[in-house]
């Protein structure tokens, strides 16, 4: 059983679509990491989250913590998007992340 | 550049050997983490480390041990390799003890294969 899952697990999209991530996870939480994991295999966190919204560029991050869910916008894609989007909690309860098996997008120009 | 440095960044191996990862926390941070991500699977957490001590344990086999030095760098060790070892193991490292409370910042990662 994952405590989180991700949809969709691959998204192609043309450039400039509006891109939609959605995380679902099924544990009482404290926080929420979206990641991003380029194709060489870097990782690099795009956002923390323990409720609302936050945004940065293109980037946009919502949760909702009564519906145990959150997602991740992408505004105007480009192909520089394109890599795998990972979504990670932090239950009340421990020290440690759970994470999404990832959301693999492309981004075609 | 996240700061976090790992070494090496590839390294290829047969089975039964032993390895040894090595992770450079950011200058600050007091929190060193290891994951494991094996091909097609997410990341698993291995172990945690803050100020020297083990603070939290994942899924890490017997075979493997983890420690971290006065300086904050950390070393994973790999012993007794299995194909099934292969993989990509991610350091992260935070300023405070729970990941909650402090960004998590990554390595490249260093990518093992077991021959």
């Amino acid at each position: 059983k994952n405590e989180v899952e991700q949809s969709p697990q691959n998204l192609t999209a043309q450039e400039g679509e509006f891109i939609t991530i959605n995380c679902s996870y099924s544990v009482g939480i404290s926080a929420l990491h979206w990641l991003q994991q380029h194709p060489g295999g870097g990782i690099v966190s795009l956002f923390m989250l323990s409720s609302g919204k936050k945004k940065h560029g293109r980037l946009i991050a919502t949760i909702n913590i009564q519906e145990k869910h959150s997602s991740l916008h992408i505004t105007a894609s480009h192909p520089r998007d394109s890599a795998v989007y990972i979504c990670a909690v932090l239950p009340y309860t421990g020290n440690q992340f759970y994470f999404g098996t990832g959301t693999s997008l492309t981004v075609i120009p | 550049d996240s700061g976090v440095t790992q070494t090496p960044k590839h390294l290829i191996t047969a089975t039964g050997q032993r390895v040894t990862l090595r992770c450079s926390p950011r200058s600050g941070d007091l929190s060193v983490y290891w994951y494991q991500q094996s091909l097609d699977q997410g990341l698993q957490f291995l172990i945690q480390y803050y100020n020297g001590e083990e603070r939290a344990k994942g899924n890490i086999l017997e075979r493997f041990s983890a420690q971290q030095f006065p300086d904050l760098h950390s070393e994973l060790n790999l012993s007794s390799l299995e194909l099934g070892d292969s993989a990509l193991y991610f350091c992260a490292s935070s300023v405070h003890d729970r990941e909650n409370t402090g960004e998590l910042f990554f390595g490249e990662g260093s990518r093992l294969t077991v021959l």
